[in-house]
């Protein structure tokens, strides 16, 4: 596996479930970030690790809870979604966190 | 607090033609760094070309190129010769690198162009 991976690709859980969103990078870089994306709408920054130390929340409700284990791998754990929270979800890393991003492929959810 | 707008929702160009997408921004910082991302439909995100505002050179990338006028806070991306696999949403964004309010090294999307290259 090269660059950065996200799964599950696609996602469909009910507003009762709980669910995680699994990102992986082998880039060898030490920031890590959660977007999501709605349709018409600019990407949204959720989340920024550096060095597995959480360093931004952007006001994101507290039913989104994000894990940084080691600097390649970031989780994203959900529970008791909405419905508008369905969107694209991506995870991006860069090496440092003032630097060029690289995006994964991104979870396609929906909430039913 | 910086924004970026991309004005042009959607455009089309003929293949091996030329576009121009336009970008604006609007920031008090003199130094920052600005993007051009390709989302080509249920692909990944990849990234095009980085100008950083301290270089009055214009980036280039091959048949992508970047006019950047930083007095005018414009930063439009030419795209040359024209491939049906350029058919992608660009999207354009923004970096301080500074800890802007908190917010270092955060990228700031525009809402994206959608490019349709024709055959």
């Amino acid at each position: 596996e090269t660059g950065v991976t996200q799964t599950p690709r696609h996602l469909v859980m009910g507003m009762t479930n709980k669910k995680s969103l699994k990102c992986e990078q082998h880039l060898g870089h030490n920031a890590m970030y959660w977007y999501k994306q709605s349709a018409k709408k600019p990407l949204e920054l959720m989340f920024v690790y550096s060095l597995e130390e959480r360093v931004e929340n952007n006001s994101v409700p507290s039913r989104f809870s994000p894990e940084c284990p080691n600097s390649s791998h970031l989780f994203l754990h959900l529970h008791t979604l909405q419905p508008e929270d369905s969107a694209l979800y991506l995870c991006a890393s860069s090496q440092v966190v003032r630097d060029e991003q690289y995006f994964g492929p991104g979870t396609r959810l929906t909430v039913t | 607090a910086q924004t970026v707008t991309q004005s042009q929702p959607e455009m089309s160009v003929q293949e091996a033609e030329t576009v121009t997408l336009s970008c604006t921004y609007d920031t008090s910082e003199n130094n920052y760094y600005l993007f051009w991302y390709k989302q080509p439909p249920s692909r990944q995100m990849i990234l095009v070309i980085r100008q950083e505002a301290y270089k009055q050179q214009n980036a280039t990338e091959n048949r992508f190129s970047v006019n950047f006028q930083k007095a005018a806070k414009s930063f439009s991306l030419k795209i040359s010769d024209s491939q049906l696999g350029d058919t992608a949403m660009y999207f354009c964004a923004f970096m301080s690198p500074r800890n802007y309010g908190g917010s270092q090294g955060n990228l700031i999307f525009g809402k994206g162009t959608k490019l349709s290259v024709k055959p």
